[in-house]
C-alpha cells in the first residue's frame, strides 16, 4: 500500500508567524503533489500544486518538493486565524498511470492564534 | 458557474438499509471519484471512473456500489452490506487535460440511526 503521512498536529502558531507543514510518501515514483486546504465540515479545496524538486511560491504559500527524500512540504507566510483549517496532503502515484487517483494524508491540522 | 453537486447535505440510515448519494457535474470532466473520511482522517478511496459505463473498486468498495450512465453523475449506492458507513462521502471530478488536481462537491454526511 502506498502511503502518504503526515503528523496530524495540532500545531499552533500566532498570528504574523510562518507556519511549516510536512508530508512524506513511500512511492518513489510519485509524480504530483497537491496541497488541499479543509475547513471543519466544509470540503477540501486545491490550494498549491507541485511537480518538479524545489520551492513554488503563491501569494502566502510555498510548496517545496524534493524527490530524492521523498518529501514535500506547505509554507504559509504571515499566517492568519483564517489559516485555522486542516491541510490535506495527497500524491499522484507513479502507479496511478491515466487514473489520476490521488493518495491522501491523514492531515494536519493548524491553529493560528490571534 | 461549474461545479460538482452532492445530494442531500445529510443523510441517515437505518440498520439494513440502502442508500443512494447523488454526484452531478457540469465541469464536462471525464474522470469521477467518491472517496469517504472518517473524522480525522484522510480519504480513502471507494470507486472511480474514467469514462461513461465504466468504472473501477478503490481501496475500500466492499458494501458499496457505483453507475457511470452519464458523463454528468456517478451515483453511489450504500448498501446494507457496509457495516460501518457512517462518514463523509465526497465526489471529485478530474479533467484529462493538464495534470491539475481534483474537483470536489461539498460532500454527503452519512449517519446510521
Amino acid at each position: 500500500q502506498k502511503e502518504v503521512e503526515q503528523n496530524s498536529g495540532p500545531l499552533s502558531v500566532p498570528e504574523g508567524a510562518i507556519a511549516s507543514l510536512n508530508c512524506t510518501y513511500s512511492d518513489r515514483g510519485s509524480q504530483s503533489f497537491f496541497w488541499y486546504r479543509q475547513y471543519s465540515g466544509k470540503s477540501p479545496e486545491l490550494i498549491m500544486f507541485i511537480y518538479s524538486n524545489g520551492d513554488k511560491e503563491d501569494g502566502r504559500f510555498t510548496a517545496q518538493l524534493n524527490k530524492a527524500s521523498q518529501y514535500v512540504s506547505l509554507l504559509i507566510r504571515d499566517s492568519q486565524p483564517s489559516d485555522s483549517a486542516t491541510y490535506l496532503c495527497a500524491v499522484k502515484g507513479g502507479g496511478s498511470g491515466n487514473t489520476g487517483k490521488l493518495i491522501f494524508g491523514q492531515g494536519t491540522t493548524l491553529q493560528v492564534k490571534p | 458557474d461549474g461545479g460538482i453537486t452532492q445530494s442531500p447535505k445529510y443523510l441517515f440510515r437505518k440498520e439494513g438499509q440502502n442508500v443512494t448519494l447523488s454526484c452531478e457535474q457540469n465541469l464536462n470532466h471525464d474522470a469521477m471519484y467518491w472517496y469517504r473520511q472518517d473524522p480525522g482522517q484522510g480519504l480513502r478511496l471507494i470507486y472511480y471512473s474514467q469514462i461513461v459505463n465504466d468504472f473501477q473498486k478503490g481501496d475500500i468498495a466492499e458494501g458499496y456500489s457505483v453507475s457511470r450512465e452519464k458523463k454528468e453523475s456517478f451515483p453511489l449506492t450504500v448498501t446494507s452490506a457496509q457495516k460501518n458507513p457512517t462518514a463523509f462521502y465526497l465526489c471529485a471530478s478530474r479533467t484529462d487535460r493538464g495534470r491539475i488536481g481534483y474537483t470536489f462537491g461539498s460532500g454527503t454526511r452519512l449517519t446510521v440511526v
